[in-house]
């Protein structure tokens, strides 16, 4: 059974920097194929997606928030972390983690959904 | 950057089929995954891959995607499936996943 749980500050002042821990077990990001990716939702708002790191360390980034964002893996720990700078308001949001996967087959790269996911975690930006 | 439009509600009666679109520029050649999400809990895929269904989802959930426009259908719609539901693909122009606007299924 594959699970996920977010972790890290329910508050963080503007300009700092944030840090999330999303922690699984069930699977293997050693494993040819699977990713963990970070996604988060405004109160009220959309579903957007955040970044993605897959087993062979490779990553993927939201191209309006690229340059405020890393995310990193340790396999040994079972844990995905992502981090973003320059905090502000509008960041406030619920944050998840889930499970996803690649399929590569020659220059043909198959991108399956995010199938298990956290129960997320609310990240408040305020002075 | 690329663009998915879904309507903000839809209603209807138990029993009835609600179709909840998810509108994309050529989105027929991408593969399309459904969400719902009810409130105050992350999202559940219910459909990957524009019509499979991962195990454990009813049959009632199913999708379908052609041209400018993915579907997700939902048959004999329950009290339990009241929800928001998000469409999303990959956009490998721009290297990223990509969630439409979300529709809230209300049954009366």
């Amino acid at each position: 059974q594959i699970t996920l749980k977010e972790s890290g500050p329910t508050l963080v002042k503007p300009t700092q920097t944030l840090t999330l821990t999303c922690t699984f077990s069930g699977f293997s990001l050693s494993t040819s194929g699977v990713g963990v990716g970070w996604i988060r939702q405004p109160p009220g708002k959309a579903l957007e997606w955040l970044a993605l790191i897959y087993w062979n360390d490779d990553k993927r980034y939201s191209p309006s928030l690229k340059s405020r964002l890393t995310i990193t893996k340790d396999t040994s720990k079972n844990q995905v972390v992502l981090t973003m700078t320059n905090m502000d308001p509008v960041d406030t949001a619920t944050y998840y983690c889930a499970h996803s996967a690649i399929a590569v087959a020659g220059t043909f790269h198959y991108y399956y959904g995010m199938d298990v996911w956290g129960q997320g975690t609310t990240v408040t930006v305020s002075s | 950057s690329y663009v998915l439009t879904q309507p903000p509600s839809v209603s209807l009666a138990p029993g009835q089929t609600a179709r909840i679109t998810c509108g994309g520029e050529n989105i027929g050649i991408r593969s399309v995954h459904w969400y719902q999400q009810k409130p105050g809990q992350a999202p559940v895929l219910v459909v990957y891959d524009d019509d499979d269904r991962p195990s454990g989802i009813p049959e009632r959930f199913s999708g379908s995607n052609s041209r400018n426009t993915a579907t997700l259908t939902i048959s004999g719609v329950e009290a339990g499936d009241e929800a928001n539901y998000y469409c999303q693909v990959w956009d490998g122009n721009s290297g990223r996943f990509v969630f439409g606007t979300g529709t809230n299924v209300i049954v009366l």
